[in-house]
């Protein structure tokens, strides 16, 4: 049973940049949420996307965009990056049609911005 | 305000003795309670989670957690660490958006 799977694993990038990160949900599972982990902090939640629409938004500017496929996979873009965005960003798949409280994490990308 | 507070940034305890990680919430409702843990470099995996009824939950790798609604705080126990428990601990609270506390970081002496 393929857990949730996200690329690319690292990633630099420059101040002003785009960058465009990936994830596959868990097997079976509807939703996709994305978060943010600074070096040092727990994760911040970023959004979250079921039947391709944005559900619920955390507190992150309009930088921060997303999208999901039909096929529940999901990206997570970044516009005019920060060196503040530098973090782990972590995506984390449920099944919300079954309450979808319980989230299930795959290994992040690393970004660093210079 | 909805938050967690992971009171211990950094806990040492000897191989073989006994682990109680702290985690206190503010949540306007009854919450779901999660605990995660952290390999370095690595996502997070989930440990056990806590919805309703019997307010011990037990987990994998041999934790548990008990909620205490009177003191809002759901404490991670274990009570014998494994040299390869050292890892990063994360308390969360949340349904569909999880709130995270800090994080505690394990060190386990040998």
């Amino acid at each position: 049973d393929a857990g949730v799977t996200q690329s690319p694993t690292h990633l630099i990038k420059t101040r002003g940049q785009q960058v465009t990160l990936r994830c596959s949900p868990k097997s079976g599972h509807d939703t996709v949420s994305w978060y943010q982990q600074a070096l040092g902090q727990g994760p911040q939640f970023i959004f979250q996307y079921y039947e391709e629409e944005e559900r619920q938004r955390g507190n992150f500017p309009d930088r921060f965009s997303g999208h999901q496929f039909p096929n529940y996979s999901s990206e997570l873009n970044v516009n005019a990056l920060l060196l503040g965005d530098s973090a782990l960003y972590l995506c984390a798949s449920s099944l919300r049609r079954l309450g979808g409280e319980t989230q299930y994490f795959g290994p992040g990308t690393r970004l660093l911005v210079l | 305000a909805q938050s967690v507070t992971q009171p211990d940034i950094h806990i040492t305890v000897s191989e073989g003795a006994s682990l109680e990680l702290r985690c206190n919430y503010s949540y306007g409702a009854t919450p779901y309670l999660f605990w995660y843990v952290q390999s370095p470099g690595q996502g997070l995996q989930l440990l056990l989670k806590y919805f309703s009824g019997d307010t011990l939950v037990q987990g994998i790798k041999g934790f548990e957690a008990e909620f205490k609604r009177s003191q809002s705080s759901f404490n991670l126990r274990k009570p014998s660490v494994h040299w390869s428990d050292a890892a990063e601990y994360f308390c969360a609270v949340g349904t569909y958006k999880y709130i995270f506390g800090t994080g505690t970081r394990l060190k386990v002496l040998a």
